[in-house]
């Protein structure tokens, strides 16, 4: 099974900075990577899929990069309505799994 | 703009089943038959862990190793409708239980989400 893990857990972060996340693979997965955002009582939503590509309506200032283990998930300019919890999902080799989340809190 | 409702969680004693049921509509360009399908479930106060895939003929399933031999994802193309056989449950099994699809033909990423069905398993 393919471990994801996140870095940071949690990360406050005050409006208009910018906010990295990174999960790394255990094995390579290529770009079979994607990110959402969860926000509290709410289901997830799809920000990137395969690392880089932006999901149709998701906000330009969301982006994504990296391949094989290494993949970092960028919010430039972060604005309120981001805080929520980011998680990565790996869908490169079964069984499917997600990282453990990241909680973004706003100062 | 798709639209997923899951249905049919509950509370059910260890040991017991449940059927879990997914409706879903506003599919573009294609129907609900042509897309492969997924659930997703979330402990109370924890991550997200996938569960199960079906692709869009029904002949090809995947299942998490925590829920293999307990669970049976199916579908039913000429009611739109997901669903989730659960049997033998556990305590383990408490969650909410996400219905997913992924918004193109042939892809297998979660991309839009219901908003899930709570099950809960306890005596």
């Amino acid at each position: 099974e393919i471990v994801l893990t996140q870095s940071p857990d949690f990360q406050s972060v005050a409006p208009k900075e910018t906010v990295t996340i990174t999960c790394r693979a255990s094995q390579s997965i290529g770009a079979a990577l994607h990110w959402y955002q969860q926000k509290p009582d709410q289901s997830p939503k799809l920000l990137i899929k395969y690392a880089s590509q932006s999901f149709s309506g998701v906000p330009s200032r969301f982006s994504g990069s990296g391949s094989g283990t290494d993949f970092t998930l960028t919010i430039s300019s972060l604005e309120a309505e981001d805080a929520a919890t980011y998680y990565c999902h790996q869908t490169g080799s079964l069984p499917w799994t997600f990282g453990q989340g990241t909680k973004v809190e706003i100062k | 703009e798709v639209q997923l409702v899951e249905s049919g969680g509950g509370l059910v004693q260890p040991g017991g089943s449940l059927r879990l049921s997914c409706a879903a509509s506003g599919f573009t360009f294609s129907s609900f038959s042509r897309y492969n399908m997924l659930w997703v479930r979330q402990a109370p106060g924890k991550g997200l862990e996938w569960v199960s895939y079906i692709d869009w003929t029904a002949s090809t399933t995947y299942y998490a190793e925590s829920v293999r031999g307990r669970f049976t994802i199916s579908r039913d193309n000429a009611k739109n409708s997901l669903y989730l056989q659960m049997s033998s449950l556990r305590a383990e099994d408490t969650a909410l239980y996400y219905c997913a699809s992924p918004n193109t033909v042939g892809a297998t990423t979660p991309d839009y989400w219901g908003q899930g069905t709570l099950v809960t398993v306890s005596s």
